[in-house]
């Protein structure tokens, strides 16, 4: 069974850019959930997704963060602008009905 | 969500068994007790998860007393490659849930040769 899938791996930009990072959840698995891990702390949810739909953004700072999952696959987080304190590894999981899987990551630094 | 605390980091030797306490004071009663391992730039893996007295599956037990308010993850005959972090958290089971997770700071296991 593949994994979670993401992209890219490395991203490195400077602030008040603009950046989209890519997930491919394993087939079958209608939740999907992004998560942001700073340096030396644990992951921290971001945005929840049901299918197609959001179930939880409380922790996802809108005016720069948007997240979408078209069709209830795959799913995009974007950030617009970037500051500094995004330098973050951004973790892609996905899950049926039992636990969480999780992508490799991909991790951001921003300048 | 119950909040968890658990030792910021841990030593041990190659060989050793490794027993990683975690405190759950305020669990619910339909919470799940559920441990993730992370290796550097790789995501969380599930490790283990019970509800009560011990569970134990090809990688590590979890033993959990009968008033649920702690938890220990025991990693038997460790190696360096079980150099990781480790994630106690709680939370409901099932498709009924969200699944949501709520990560502490985990607990840094550093094997040693």
């Amino acid at each position: 069974e593949a994994g979670v899938a993401q992209s890219p791996r490395y991203k490195i930009i400077e602030k008040r850019q603009s950046v989209a990072f890519w997930c491919n959840p394993i087939s079958g698995h209608a939740t999907l959930y992004w998560y942001q891990q700073i340096l030396g702390q644990g992951p921290k949810l971001l945005i929840q997704f049901q299918n197609n739909g959001v179930v939880d953004d409380s922790q996802l700072p809108k005016d720069r963060f948007s997240a979408e999952r078209l069709k209830g696959v795959d799913s995009t987080l974007k950030i617009q602008p970037a500051k500094l304190e995004d330098s973050a590894v951004y973790l892609c999981a996905s899950r049926h009905t039992g636990e969480q899987y999780f992508g490799p990551g991909t991790r951001l630094t921003v300048t | 969500l119950a909040k968890t605390t658990q030792p910021i980091s841990m030593d041990s030797y190659e060989g050793q068994e490794v027993n990683i306490t975690c405190s759950h004071n305020n669990i619910a009663t339909n919470d799940y007790i559920t441990w993730y391992q992370q290796f550097p730039s790789q995501g969380p893996r599930f490790i283990i998860q019970g509800y009560k007295t011990k569970v134990t599956n090809e990688v590590a037990s979890l033993f959990i007393p009968a008033d649920r308010k702690s938890s220990t993850l025991s990693l038997p005959r460790v190696s360096l490659s079980d150099t990781a972090v480790y994630y106690c958290l709680v939370g409901e089971r099932g498709s009924g849930n969200t699944g949501k997770l709520i990560f502490g700071q985990g607990t840094t296991l550093q094997v040693k040769p």
